[in-house]
């Protein structure tokens, strides 16, 4: 078992470009998660998947933002046209049951320039 | 919002034990009190729950008290790594699957 791994791990871009970040679970874990975190704040949730069905989304989430999980297996997340108020450090969590124990990546550091 | 209580920092000698209260005075009856942890730079680590019992595992152990509104979290021999943002959080188990996160007690642990 490696964990949920994120990539890249840092991302710096300028405002109006679109961002692209991957998420891969850990196997067998059919709860995906996405949280945002700015600093000094604990994460705020995002969205979430069980296998490829995107079962809640944040009102957080604009219409800036996509995720997808196809084949239910590891996920994506695109912001577009970013803007600075977009810098945050962006988690991807998994979980193998309803509600059970949330497994953490390393998250992905996105910097808006 | 994030229904629990927490002092936004904290201190503790190293080797000393780790005492990390919450409030959670509106807690319902079958929501479980759940912790995790951030070390700086990391996702967040899944740390202990439970619902009204006491818990222990090999991180920690949980006290919760009788009428459910606060819990204490027990870092028995805290070391320098234990240094982090501790974040309690009560959740419908099994129901629930968003966690909302607080801000969580910053603990510094001092040499």
């Amino acid at each position: 078992d490696t964990g949920v791994s994120q990539d890249p791990r840092h991302k710096i871009t300028k405002r109006g470009q679109n961002v692209t970040f991957r998420c891969d679970p850990i196997s067998e874990h059919n709860r995906l998660y996405w949280y945002r975190q700015t600093l000094g704040q604990g994460p705020e949730f995002l969205t979430y998947f069980q296998n490829e069905a995107q079962l809640e989304k944040s009102r957080l989430l604009s219409d800036r933002f996509s995720a997808e999980r196809p084949k239910g297996s590891f996920s994506t997340l695109e912001i577009q046209r970013t803007e600075q108020g977009d810098s945050a450090m962006y988690l991807c969590a998994s979980s193998p049951t309803e509600a059970g124990e949330q497994y953490f990546g390393p998250g992905t550091r996105l910097t808006v320039t | 919002d994030a229904k629990t209580t927490q002092p936004p920092s904290m201190d503790c000698a190293e080797g000393r034990a780790a005492n990390l209260p919450c409030n959670h005075s509106t807690i319902s009856g079958n929501e479980y009190v759940y912790w995790y942890r951030q070390i700086h730079s990391q996702g967040p680590q899944y740390i202990i729950h439970g619902l009204k019992n006491n818990e222990t595992n090999e991180m920690a152990s949980l006290i919760i008290t009788e009428d459910r509104k606060s819990s204490t979290l027990i870092l028995p021999h805290a070391t320098l790594r234990d240094t982090a943002v501790y974040y309690c959080i009560v959740r419908v188990a099994y129901r629930d699957d968003k966690i909302i996160f607080g801000k969580g007690t910053r603990l510094h642990i001092l040499p």
